[in-house]
């Protein structure tokens, strides 16, 4: 049974680019969440999709857009990338009660 | 609103000994916490959750938690440390009621040295 999965595990934007990551739910899951942590922080919630719609937003500018595919599935969009969106950007799908993470995808805005 | 604090950005602990990781949390009615571990390069892992019943609450790799109420804590606790449980710990609460997401702490590193 195959975890949360990520894609791509790298990336290197430059300020103003656009980019897109992925994010496969854990089996039988189908609410995704999308979390980002910087350096030396814990993860802050971005948004969360359930039946693909946005049902929840943390703090974070409309330049972070998100999408859910009919097989759970979702994509992060950051538009105008700024040198402080470099982060790990976490996926969860969560379970009954506890919520489970992928790898993360390092971004990094030069 | 929901929140968490862990008030030890460092904790270091001898091989073998017991350790602990301190998490204390405010919240509007009752709460929901859990912790997770992070290695480096890594997504965060599951160890255990306080939901409802006993205080005392046991998860993976033979951590435990123990959740007090009138303290408003929910430390991370295990009884004989390895140098494998050297990670970065985080502390999390759920958001209000009808809300899923999770509100982290800004994470413990722990260094158990052999």
């Amino acid at each position: 049974d195959a975890g949360v999965t990520q894609s791509p595990t790298h990336l290197i934007k430059t300020r103003g680019q656009q980019v897109t990551l992925r994010c496969s739910p854990k089996s039988g899951h189908d609410t995704v969440s999308w979390y980002q942590q910087a350096l030396g922080q814990g993860p802050q919630f971005i948004f969360q999709y359930y039946e693909e719609e946005e049902r929840q937003r943390g703090n974070f500018p409309d330049r972070f857009s998100g999408h859910q595919f009919p097989n759970y599935s979702s994509e992060l969009n950051v538009n105008a990338l700024l040198l402080g969106d470099s982060a790990l950007y976490l996926c969860a799908s969560r379970g009954s009660t506890e919520a489970f993470f992928g790898q993360g995808t390092r971004l990094t805005v030069v | 609103a929901q929140s968490v604090a862990q008030p030890e950005d460092q904790v270091n602990v001898a091989e073998g000994n017991p350790l602990t990781v301190k998490c204390t949390y405010s919240v509007s009615g009752n709460p929901y916490l859990f912790w997770y571990v992070q290695y480096p390069n890594r997504g965060l892992q599951f160890l255990l959750k306080y939901i409802t019943g006993d205080n005392l609450v046991k998860g993976s790799y033979g951590f435990e938690a123990e959740f007090n109420k009138s303290q408003t804590s929910f430390h991370l606790k295990k009884p004989s440390a390895l140098v494998s449980d050297s990670a970065l710990y985080f502390c999390a609460v759920k958001g209000q009621t009808g809300a899923n997401n999770l509100f982290f702490g800004t994470g413990t590193r722990l260094t158990v040295i052999p």
